[in-house]
């Protein structure tokens, strides 16, 4: 089954602690991206990745590292995550071309205390 | 850089009644057009896109979008809800590799 996958679903940690939240398509996509979703805001980019050692960041990336080592992995890191940093997170892949759809992860949701 | 406005942050119909959410856009290049919907805990899925062609578009669960090029909108419609598209639905611009999204509308069925 196509799919991206994320891992944990549910988060909560505190103030300080880094943390990595795992992103896998399994549709050998080129395309990459990290969202963080807020009541009101939408959805609003952190990073993408175009390819294999290719990031670049988004609208929203302060405070957010990623990596993309290999094509269908994309981990988003939070070195020391604050309160600010509470929020749900998508993942989502696609073709490298604007016309295709973006597929979504099931989101993660994380609390930071 | 273009952008998305949802016109309605939230929108509360009866069950059988006909919908519309609104979504207007703003680009200086030809863009494509999408409308997700996000049902309660779960991820985004695509109900239908605007690539070209023909401006009145069918997706999923009976919606259907027109794009309409001189008002720079996207409007998402059904004749008749039902209980389970309660959900939250966003509209997207894409120009490129750059998607942009609405702030979302959630619409709530009753019953």
């Amino acid at each position: 089954e196509a799919q991206v996958t994320q891992n944990p679903r549910y988060l909560i940690t505190v103030t300080g602690k880094k943390l990595t939240v795992t992103c896998s398509q399994n549709m050998n996509h080129e395309y990459m991206s990290w969202y963080r979703q807020d009541p009101g805001l939408g959805l609003r980019q952190i990073y993408y990745s175009m390819n294999v050692e290719v990031t670049d960041k988004g609208d929203v990336p302060e405070g957010y590292k990623v990596s993309r080592k290999e094509k269908r992995n994309f981990p988003l890191i939070l070195e020391s995550p604050s309160p600010n940093q509470t929020s749900l997170y998508f993942c989502a892949s696609r073709t490298g071309t604007g016309v295709s759809e973006q597929y979504f992860g099931p989101g993660t949701r994380l609390t930071v205390t | 850089a273009q952008s998305v406005t949802q016109l309605d942050s939230q929108v509360p119909v009866f069950e059988e009644a006909p919908v519309e959410l609104r979504c207007n856009y703003s680009s200086s290049v030809s863009v494509y057009l999408f409308w997700y919907v996000q049902y309660p805990n779960q991820g985004l899925q695509l109900l239908l896109k605007y690539l070209s062609g023909s401006t009145l578009v069918k997706g999923i669960n009976g919606f259907e979008a027109e794009f309409n090029k001189s008002q720079t909108s996207f409007h998402l419609r059904k004749p008749s809800v039902h209980i389970s598209d309660t959900a939250e639905y966003f509209c997207a611009v894409s120009v490129g590799n750059d998607m942009r999204f609405g702030a979302g509308t959630r619409l709530t069925v009753k019953p």
